[in-house]
């Protein structure tokens, strides 16, 4: 099955200044890959998606690249705000297949005042 | 955009007791749900993948008879925990994905569960 990989476990950054947060997967077949935001308490909230017909995508301070050749995908932030403060998931599935997503670890990231 | 409505956001109850937590897509016809566990600081671990009108596929060390979900229609799903205990305790999540339309898999806002 598909294995996910990500990194940082945590992040913490300036405001104003770029996070990047990074993960592998191992499953070819893969296609779709979405990033989550968690909240404390909170379901995971999709923040961007790419699936693999794409290498990059963006949606203001928020984008996602990814390299099928070396089966990892990013997640950059931009101009960091403490509200972007929480714990960010990757995932990844195939949606041909209605294949369950498959997240990484989390990574936990705090945005310094 | 799609809307997953899960509750309730928490429950409090005795051991032994059973809880029953509600999946309702609202504006989407749901033909696959996922309900997943996540312990604190963890990620999600799914529980299983529940097709509309069909048995629920349980991923391996998931107790069917413990956590018995029902998919009786396109837009909704139900958890239940029987016979629960305090190791039960955890937060759990519902997905469902609407396989018409390329929306990825949205999320409920998820259930905090205690056994006291």
């Amino acid at each position: 099955g598909e294995n996910v990989e990500q990194h940082p476990s945590t992040l913490s950054v300036q405001e104003g200044d770029s996070a990047v947060i990074k993960c592998t997967y191992s499953d070819s077949a893969s296609n779709y890959f979405p990033w989550y935001k968690q909240e404390l308490g909170k379901g995971p909230q999709l923040i961007i998606d790419i699936r693999s017909n794409v290498g990059e995508k963006k949606d203001q301070r928020i984008a996602v690249t990814l390299n099928k050749t070396a089966k990892h995908f990013s997640l950059h932030i931009t101009e960091t705000q403490p509200e972007d403060s929480a714990v960010y998931f990757c995932a990844a599935s195939n949606e041909g297949s209605a294949r369950q997503l498959t997240f990484g670890s989390g990574t936990q990231l705090t945005v310094l005042p | 955009g799609a809307v997953v409505s899960q509750h309730p956001s928490w429950v409090i109850c005795k051991s032994g007791t059973s809880v029953k937590i509600e999946c309702r897509s609202l504006d989407f016809q749901a033909t696959t749900m996922f309900w997943y566990r996540q312990f604190p600081k963890q990620s999600l671990m799914l529980m299983a993948t529940s097709n509309e009108g069909s048995k629920a596929t349980y991923e391996q060390g998931v107790e069917k008879d413990k956590f018995l979900i029902n998919h009786a229609s396109l837009t909704l799903s139900t958890l239940t925990v029987t016979s629960a205990h305090p190791e039960d305790s955890s937060f759990y999540i519902c997905s469902a994905r609407d396989s018409s339309v390329k929306h990825g898999y949205t999320f409920g806002s998820g259930t905090r569960l205690t056994v006291v």
